[in-house]
């Protein structure tokens, strides 16, 4: 069972490099979900799909984009990355509850 | 005032204590709460969910929900060096959509 996948699970980038964070599910499930989390924080959410051609912000989406490629998959797009943008950060799927975690991509931009 | 606020922590219980957790949350439309546990590294997993008001047991665990008060809560009878954990808190308006977190709890059980 391979449930959520993240991929990678480390990078590091420079100042400005952009990137793209995969994840894709195979529970079948309609929502999905963007984390970051920062050391002694909780989860903040940073956009979220409902369903296949939705995305929707959440608390935190300044400097991210995030595309719905299909009910699979879902991807988070740092364009011009920054230091405060250094995180790990999990994808997410449920139908309802509970929401099923990825193991998480470390982050560190230099 | 944050969403959901949970104390602020670490708690650190001997081996075979009860061990308490809480969380608060503002928006009286939360219809949802669950307890999710994160050991070091690693992603969060569900351990309870509560949604009316009262007590919910499972195990060693039991959630408190009381929606007056706002407030919901995880003891854990019996606690094991294998329960320690950040446990976070998450709210859900709704019965769709997203769910808001706490800054989570660090339980140390001490053998």
């Amino acid at each position: 069972n391979a449930g959520v996948t993240q991929t990678p699970k480390f990078q590091v980038l420079k100042t400005g490099q952009s990137m793209t964070l995969q994840c894709a599910q195979d529970m079948n499930h309609n929502s999905m979900y963007w984390y970051r989390q920062d050391p002694g924080m909780g989860l903040r959410l940073i956009y979220y799909s409902a369903s296949e051609g939705t995305t929707d912000k959440g608390e935190v989406p300044n400097g991210y984009n995030v595309s719905r490629l299909n009910k699979r998959e879902f991807s988070l797009r740092l364009e011009s990355a920054a230091p405060s943008q250094t995180s790990v950060y999990f994808c997410a799927s449920s139908e309802r509850e509970p929401q099923h975690f990825g193991d998480g991509t470390r982050l560190s931009i230099l | 005032q944050k969403e959901v606020e949970q104390n602020s922590g670490p708690l650190s219980v001997p081996e075979g204590a009860i061990a308490s957790l809480n969380c608060t949350y503002s928006d009286r439309g939360s219809q949802s709460f669950f307890w999710y546990r994160q050991y070091s590294g690693k992603s969060p997993e569900l351990i309870m969910s509560i949604y009316s008001n009262g007590d919910k047991e499972d195990g060693r665990f039991t959630a408190q929900l009381n929606k007056a008060s706002q407030y919901v809560s995880l003891l854990i009878r019996d606690s094991q060096p294998s329960d320690s954990a950040t446990y976070l808190c998450a709210v859900k308006i709704g019965n769709a959509g997203k769910s808001t977190f706490g800054d989570g709890t660090t339980l140390t059980v001490k053998p």
